[in-house]
């Protein structure tokens, strides 16, 4: 089983519109989560870090569910220029300097 | 705003040659670390450094070297490139450990095929 699991997607949405996705992780002791985005052949760029409140910047909410393993990232008002890859990233502590990636959510926003 | 840079940008390798991606930082960053990103797959840790002199294997070293003289630059050594190495290649950085206090910054990239 993979360390971090994503729906690839792509989803496709229409300006405006609020997409939503989940990522699942295996390992129940892990501790930091983010969200990255990395848009096409560039690199990969820190969204947000997640909380285990949950935790909104602007239009992102990030969302944590430690006993179902899974984070969430929420967009609203959907942008065009939110269309990119979504990375899922998770370490099993503070002390860890392995993060593990997941392979990425695409979300494509459409005029 | 430098951040984290890396050369080249993109490369083609006959199998059995060697290289190096330079990587080189200026935030004073105590931890440098290199990626590799295969299509469809997340990003695999394959050395990382937490200081200059001080270097360890991630996931996926074989087939790889690094050193880390200074706390700038953490070169990446391929010996004996073979097509399973041909990826995507990211340096990256960050003034501590990779937690929610302190964001790891990413190259741009070396897109590196080994034919």
């Amino acid at each position: 089983r993979k360390e971090v699991e994503q729906d690839p997607g792509p989803f496709n949405v229409p300006e405006g519109a609020t997409v939503a996705f989940n990522c699942t992780y295996s390992n129940s002791a892990s501790q930091s989560f983010f969200w990255y985005r990395q848009d096409c052949r560039k690199e990969p760029k820190l969204l947000m870090s997640v909380y285990s409140s949950g935790n909104e910047d602007g239009r992102f909410t990030a969302q944590l569910n430690r006993a179902s393993q899974y984070i969430s990232l929420l967009i609203r008002d959907s942008k065009l220029s939110d269309s990119a890859t979504y990375l899922c990233v998770v370490s099993l502590s503070s002390n860890d300097y392995k993060l593990s990636f997941g392979a990425g959510t695409t979300v494509t926003v459409r005029a | 705003n430098a951040g984290v840079t890396q050369t080249p940008k993109f490369r083609i390798l006959k199998i059995g040659q060697s290289m190096t991606l330079q990587c080189t930082q200026d935030m004073n960053h105590n931890y440098m670390y290199w990626y590799r990103q295969d299509p469809g797959m997340g990003l695999k840790l394959i050395y990382y450094s937490v200081g200059a002199g001080i270097t360890d294997k991630g996931e996926v070293p074989n087939g790889y070297n690094v050193s880390r003289s200074t706390t700038e630059d953490f070169p990446l050594r391929l010996e004996l490139a073979a097509p399973s190495q041909t990826s995507v290649y990211f340096c990256a950085s960050s003034y501590s450990k990779g937690d929610t206090r302190n964001t790891i910054y990413f190259g741009e990239g070396s897109w590196l095929t080994v034919v």
